[in-house]
């Protein structure tokens, strides 16, 4: 079964560190586009980051230079290390397959999980 | 790129045709996809590459345009396509997606 887990959330405080991560089934992350996606309470999405296979990363601007997307191969997860989050940074985080096939469209997202900074 | 979706906000009836637009501040080619979102729930894709439909995606949504103007459309409207619709463009870096158009069930 393809599925995507993430984990990792929590409560932080301004100024503060969080690592969440994903958990890849039927998915080989080191062979995917993989990307986080976050939504703010009440809010749209917003792209954060994306990992090619070939390990480029990418950013949005509103993360970078603050956020590090990585994956683990061996155990088949992605990783997204937010450092010096502010009150905006509170959202749900999505990760997600961007599919070649479907011309880099995500077809496999996660549950999500959720960062509180306050 | 800037995507601008139009309605923000609609109210509509069963069995009534539905079309949300989408433009690009710049021209995307076809790298324009659409997803549904319920609340409390994941994005699901409904639509890639402007028009192509996702295997298990209902008919009644489909999907047009090219370059900078895209829509969707929902033929014949059912009370479980209530959510908030959202495309997303995979053209150029960063990637973007729209607002986001509420679709309510009167």
């Amino acid at each position: 079964e393809v599925q995507l887990v993430e984990s990792g959330g929590g409560v932080v405080q301004p100024g503060g560190s969080l690592r969440i991560s994903c958990a890849a089934s039927g998915i080989p992350v080191s062979r995917s586009y993989m990307s986080w996606v976050r939504q703010a309470p009440g809010k749209g999405l917003e792209w954060v980051s994306v990992i090619y296979s070939a390990g480029n990363t990418y950013y949005a601007d509103s993360v970078k230079g603050r956020f590090t997307i990585s994956r683990d191969n061996s155990k088949n997860t992605l990783y997204l290390q937010m450092n010096s989050l502010g009150v905006e940074d509170t959202a749900v985080y999505f990760c997600a397959r961007d599919n070649d096939q479907y011309f880099y469209a995500m077809d496999v997202w996660g549950q999500g999980t959720t960062v509180t900074v306050s | 790129i800037v995507l601008t979706q139009s309605p923000d906000f609609q109210s509509v009836t069963p069995k009534e045709e539905v079309t949300i637009a989408c433009r690009a501040s710049q021209s995307i080619g076809r790298s324009l996809h659409w997803y549904q979102q319920k609340p409390g729930q994941s994005p699901k894709l409904l639509i890639n590459y402007a028009s192509q439909s996702l295997s298990g995606a209902p008919s009644r949504f489909s999907g047009s345009g090219s370059g900078t103007d895209f829509t969707l459309t929902i033929s014949s409207l059912e009370a479980e396509d209530a959510a908030t619709y959202y495309c997303h463009q995979s053209s150029s870096l960063p990637f973007t997606f729209g607002q986001g158009t509420k679709l309510e069930i009167k």
